[in-house]
């Protein structure tokens, strides 16, 4: 059974739009909800985490929203930049971590 | 070093030969996780450590996928009887506990390709 599910799989953005990433999770006992960010050969690196008893977080051009009700949360990416173009997975979990599919976004200049 | 460090960062196998694929945390992380990575696909969870108490296997997908690491320091992560299916990315993390909330430190992977 798939502990998260990310989507949409691959997402293209014209500089300076907001990129969306989508996340839900099934076990409500998850109390950790971190963002990754990759870029090709390299490892995945903390990008922004949030915990269940907030609604959302914000960090420079990066927010969570996080609905616990629907046991959902998204990335947003405001004014992307070309250099925002990498793959991002969003986790869940406690003393273990589940990781989404993963996203591939491309920001067209 | 400053970071997770694993090696080799490439291996090329022939099918049915045992790997090693070795992780060094960085110093003083307590715990230790192992993550594999296919080709397009997500991060998929196999086993993690934390200081000494037992460790949580209950990813690794059959028991030709084994680890072991001594103490707080070096991971060891083996595949007997490599397969195809093997290929992957293997990537591990460190953190400072493995208390919700730590942020996970990620090397740069192990490319294991099975031929």
């Amino acid at each position: 059974q798939q502990q998260v599910k990310q989507s949409p799989q691959s997402l293209i953005v014209q500089k300076g739009g907001i990129s969306i990433i989508n996340c839900a999770y099934e076990n409500t006992a998850f109390d950790y909800f971190p963002w990754y960010q990759q870029f090709p050969g390299k490892g995945p690196a903390l990008l922004i985490a949030i915990r269940p008893d907030v609604s959302e977080k914000k960090e420079g051009r990066f927010t969570i929203s996080f609905n616990k009700s629907a046991k959902q949360f998204s990335l947003h990416i405001m004014d992307s930049q070309p250099g925002d173009s990498a793959t991002y997975f969003c986790a869940a979990g406690g003393n273990q971590f589940y990781f989404g599919t993963g996203t591939s976004l491309t920001v067209i200049p | 070093g400053a970071g997770v460090s694993q090696s080799p960062s490439n291996k090329v196998t022939e099918k049915g030969k045992d790997v090693e694929l070795r992780c060094d945390p960085i110093s003083g992380h307590t715990a230790l996780y192992w993550y594999r990575q296919r080709l397009g696909q997500g991060l998929e969870f196999l086993i993690y450590f934390q200081g000494n108490s037992a460790p949580d296997k209950s990813g690794l997908p059959s028991d030709r996928f084994s680890a072991e690491r001594t103490g707080e320091s070096v991971s060891t992560l083996t595949i007997q009887r490599t397969q195809q299916e093997d290929s992957a990315v293997y990537l591990c993390a460190s953190s400072p506990s493995a208390r919700a909330g730590e942020k996970l430190f990620f090397g740069s992977g192990t490319q294991l390709s099975v031929l």
